[in-house]
């Protein structure tokens, strides 16, 4: 069965760095767009990042562009995000998401907390 | 960018009520529009996608329609585990926005 587990949250003082995995297994992770979505605690929905099946297009929510890099290794199942110039509004539980177009994203992993405090 | 408006953002309803929630679209993404449901502690899920079509075991009491600006997700019959927060989401092209939440909750 399709699993995706993130890792790499945690807490870290504004303006640093952290870079979130995701572990994709019970699918051919290389034939496959993947997505980073984030919630605030208590809040809605926030897309954040896409790149295609094979890396060759990424695409990014204007909140985090050019802070935010999302990357693949399709020989190790894993996607990434790497977070640059964190601020306190990027405290969220981050997902990462499966996408199987035309019918959206339809495999989520548990999530992984990032906290941006000092 | 397209924004996604959702409403209303809460509603209290009653088991069996037939339960109505809208998403707008700001301009048109002919029906690549996905609801998702998130229970309360829990990751979301896919509920229906191409506006209309039900994932793969969600029960025939949810159903979506619309095409182009308009978009509607109708549950026939409330029932005590459909309390959770819905959400649409266009994926016709980046950025893949969400509607803001609607929160369902029983009377």
């Amino acid at each position: 069965q399709v699993q995706l587990v993130e890792s790499g949250g945690g807490v870290v003082q504004p303006g640093g760095s952290l870079r979130l995995s995701c572990a994709a297994s019970g699918f051919t992770f290389s034939s496959y767009g993947m997505h980073w979505v984030r919630q605030t605690p208590g809040k809605g929905l926030e897309w954040v990042a896409f790149i295609r099946y094979d890396g060759s297009n990424k695409y990014y929510a204007d909140s985090v562009k050019g802070r935010f890099t999302i990357s693949r290794d399709n020989s190790k199942n894993t996607l990434y995000l790497q977070m640059n110039s964190l601020r306190a509004e990027d405290t969220a539980v981050y997902y990462c998401a499966k996408d199987q177009w035309p019918k959206a994203l339809d495999y989520w992993g548990q999530g992984t907390l990032v906290t941006v405090s000092s | 960018d397209i924004q996604m408006t959702q409403s209303p953002s809460s509603l209290s309803a009653s088991v069996g009520d037939r339960v109505t929630i809208t998403c707008r679209a700001s301009q048109g993404i002919s029906n690549y529009l996905a609801w998702y449901q998130q229970k309360p502690g829990k990751v979301p899920k896919l509920l229906i996608y191409a506006a209309s079509t039900l994932q793969s075991g969600v029960p025939s009491r949810f159903s979506g329609s619309g095409s182009g600006t308009d978009f509607t997700l109708t549950i026939s019959s409330l029932q005590p585990e459909d309390v959770a927060t819905y959400f649409c989401q266009k994926y016709n092209s980046a950025p893949w926005t969400f509607g803001q939440g609607t929160k369902v909750e029983i009377k």
